[in-house]
C-alpha cells in the first residue's frame, strides 16, 4: 500500500523568500505523484503532477517539484513566494494505472509581509 | 465547463436527522470520488465510482453512510442518522480515465455541521 508523509504541518515564510515543502512517499510499485493546493474555503486544485519522464516538474503559479526515486521524495519548491500563496498544500500518490489517490496530511504555508 | 458542482454548500442539522449531499461531476468524467476533511483526520477517501459503479467503499466509516450514483451526472452521499462526529467538509471530485491524466477536479465542498 502507498502512503505519504508531509513532515511539516506549518511553514511560515516572508514574502519573496524561497520555500520548500517536503513530501516523502512509500510504495513498492511505480507511482504517480501530485501536489494540490487548497485556498481557504475552497476545494483542492492541482498544482503539478509527475507521471513519467523528466524528474523536474513545473506547475502553475511558479511552483516546481522534483521526483527523487532513491530518496522516495517529491518536494515542492518556489523561488519567491507571494502573500497569495498562503494556503494548504497536499502531496498525493497513486499507484500506476489506478485512479485512487492517497493524500498526505497537508502543510499550511503562511506567507507574511 | 462549470466544474464539479456540490449542493448544498452548507448544511446544519440536528443529531439523528438524515442528511443528503449532492454532486454533479464534470461532463465526460467517468470517475467520481467522495472525500471527507476534518482537522483531526485530514482528507479521507470515502468511496469512489467508475462508470456509476462503486469500486472501493472501504473508507465509508459505517453503515450510517451510503452513496449512490444513479447516472453519469449525479451522485449522492447520505448519512442516516447523522451524529455530531460527522461534522466535516465533504468534497466530491471527478476525473477521466480515458485521458489517463489522473487529475482529480474537486468541487467547492459541503460544510456539514451536526448539532
Amino acid at each position: 500500500a502507498q502512503s505519504v508523509t508531509q513532515l511539516d504541518s506549518q511553514v511560515p515564510v516572508f514574502e519573496e523568500a524561497p520555500v520548500e515543502l517536503r513530501c516523502n512517499y512509500s510504495s513498492s510499485v511505480s507511482v504517480y505523484l501530485f501536489w494540490y493546493v487548497q485556498y481557504p474555503n475552497q476545494g483542492l486544485q492541482l498544482l503539478l503532477k509527475y507521471l513519467s519522464g523528466s524528474t523536474l516538474v513545473k506547475g502553475i503559479n511558479g511552483f516546481e517539484a522534483e521526483f527523487n526515486k532513491s530518496q522516495t521524495s517529491f518536494h515542492l519548491r518556489k523561488p519567491s513566494v507571494h502573500i497569495s500563496d498562503t494556503a494548504e498544500y497536499f502531496c498525493a500518490v497513486s499507484r500506476g494505472g489506478f485512479q485512487k489517490l492517497v493524500f498526505g496530511t497537508g502543510t499550511r504555508l503562511l506567507v507574511s509581509p | 465547463d462549470a466544474g464539479v458542482i456540490q449542493s448544498p454548500r452548507h448544511e446544519v442539522t440536528e443529531m439523528g436527522q438524515e442528511v443528503t449531499l449532492r454532486c454533479k461531476p464534470i461532463s465526460g468524467h467517468d470517475y467520481l470520488f467522495w472525500y471527507r476533511q476534518t482537522m483531526m483526520r485530514g482528507l479521507e477517501l470515502l468511496i469512489y465510482f467508475n462508470n456509476n459503479v462503486p469500486i472501493d467503499d472501504s473508507g465509508m466509516p459505517e453503515d450510517r453512510f451510503s452513496a449512490k450514483m444513479p447516472n453519469a451526472s449525479f451522485s449522492t452521499l447520505k448519512i442516516q442518522p447523522s451524529e455530531p462526529r460527522d461534522s466535516a467538509v465533504y468534497f466530491c471530485a471527478s476525473t477521466t480515465g480515458g485521458r489517463r491524466s489522473y487529475e482529480q477536479y474537486f468541487g467547492p465542498g459541503t460544510r456539514l455541521t451536526v448539532t
